[in-house]
């Protein structure tokens, strides 16, 4: 079974800190995606990257970076953390070279409250 | 990236078939086309995934017309369980840099 694991499941952080959301999977994906979804706003992509150290921007970079120094792991960071950036942030992985027919999976999600 | 376009919510009752249509006028020739579906407090798991004319398995069937700039989830004899959001993606899935974009969703309500 493939798994994508996020670290944290439930976080609370300050205004201004820096956080740190990691994603691991385990099934040699090379594109792994970093999403946050708010109520009645679907599923927003923030950064994906197919590749080791590559990484590509989604529809809302803004406040964002992102890590990806091995195959297995990427991480989104939140340099600065604000109000507006409490949400539920998904990381999800894929395997799309070559194969047809192959599927995108997901973590649990981890739920990220600013205070 | 080809963009779609589902309904925002549906209701059906336990029992009942569900169609749900999603539109994709600017699909490419390499494009695939994938739905998903997610629970609450939870991420999208796949259901399905078709290039033409009908693809079928355990949990649902996918219609494709010729032209496909359109598709059909087919959820047949729905439960209460299958109250969920599903979405429609559309792109090329052998492409390194395919986005994944999601769009709104539908979000299917079963009633008892």
């Amino acid at each position: 079974d493939v798994k994508v694991t996020q670290s944290s499941r439930y976080l609370v952080k300050r205004t201004g800190e820096k956080v740190f959301l990691e994603c691991v999977q385990d099934m040699d994906h090379e594109n792994m995606f970093w999403y946050r979804q708010d109520p009645g706003l679907g599923l927003r992509l923030i950064y994906f990257s197919y590749d080791v150290k590559m990484k590509e921007k989604g529809d809302i970079p803004e406040g964002y970076s992102v890590s990806r120094e091995k195959k297995e792991r990427f991480s989104l960071i939140l340099e600065s953390a604000s109000t507006n950036q409490t949400s539920m942030y998904l990381c999800a992985s894929t395997s799309p070279r070559g194969r047809a027919g192959n599927t995108i999976y997901f973590g649990e999600g981890s739920w990220l409250t600013v205070v | 990236l080809a963009k779609t376009t589902q309904p925002i919510s549906m209701d059906s009752y336990e029992g009942q078939e569900v169609n749900i249509t999603c539109s994709h006028n600017n699909i490419a020739t390499n494009d695939y086309i994938t739905w998903y579906q997610q629970f609450p407090s939870q991420g999208p798991r796949f259901i399905i995934q078709g290039y033409k004319t009908k693809v079928t398995n355990e949990v649902a069937s996918l219609f494709i017309p010729a032209d496909r700039k359109s598709s059909t989830l087919s959820l047949p004899r729905v439960s209460l369980s299958d109250t969920a959001v599903y979405y429609c993606l559309v792109g090329d899935v052998r492409d390194s840099s395919y986005k994944l974009i999601f769009g709104s969703g539908t979000r299917l309500l079963v009633r008892p």
